[in-house]
């Protein structure tokens, strides 16, 4: 059973980066099929895509983040990574880190983590 | 706006058939499979279906999926009140080259 935890800060300045890593344990990043995502909620809100990185570095970002993203992996600690630049309140959400099939569907999350972006 | 529609809400009393919906275009569900999920308070989501119709083990067979045209549903039958939770849906968009969610319908059990 992949079980996923992310980590980082729960508190940013604004026009700082935002910056999360995702370990995952029970299963290798780099094994093939499976896309490594993140995905965020607004407090109160719906679901949205970030993007995702899957074996040998690829990434998938959501157009609407693209040019203030950076995704990574580090295979040898199992992890991978999101940095998110020059945010502002409008970023602060619960961010997940989940595991996409190949497949379809997004079938294991991390329990999520709240960053807020104040002051 | 998402650009995937669902009903803000949902009702069914114990035992009943309920049925979500998830309107979309063809360039989302038209084209692609559509994937839902379950989120109750303060916790993650979960996968319920996915590739349109198929369930992750463990999920129950009380729930299933489907899809016509540039719609979508998940069908909830046998009701019980640990089913009254926010329900996504998900489908890639071609157009948008992203992943896109609805926008979340919440179910209530009476």
């Amino acid at each position: 059973q992949v079980h996923l935890q992310e980590s980082g800060p729960g508190l940013v300045k604004p026009s700082q980066t935002l910056s999360l890593t995702c370990t995952v344990s029970g299963g290798s990043i780099s094994s093939g099929g499976y896309y490594w995502s993140w995905i965020r909620q607004h407090p109160g809100k719906g679901l949205e895509w970030i993007g995702y990185i899957f074996y040998s570095g690829n990434t998938k970002y959501n157009p609407s983040l693209e040019s203030r993203l950076t995704m990574s992996e580090d295979t040898s600690k199992n992890q991978f990574s999101l940095k998110l630049s020059s945010v502002t309140a409008a970023d602060t959400a619960v961010y997940y880190c989940a595991r996409g099939r190949g497949s379809g569907g997004f079938d294991s999350w991390g329990q999520g983590i709240l960053v807020t972006v104040s002051s | 706006q998402s650009v995937l529609t669902q009903p803000p809400s949902a009702s069914g009393s114990p035992g009943q058939r309920v049925t979500i919906s998830c309107s979309g275009s063809s360039s989302n569900i038209e084209s692609n499979c559509v994937s839902w999920y379950q989120q109750f308070p303060a916790t993650a989501p979960k996968l319920l279906i996915y590739r349109c119709n198929q369930r992750p083990s463990g999920v129950p067979d009380r729930f299933s999926g489907s899809k016509s045209g540039t719609s979508a549903s998940l069908a909830i039958s046998g009701l019980r009140s640990e089913d009254e939770a926010v329900y996504y849906c998900a489908a890639w968009d071609d157009s948008l080259s992203a992943l896109i969610f609805g926008g979340g319908t919440k179910l209530t059990v009476l």
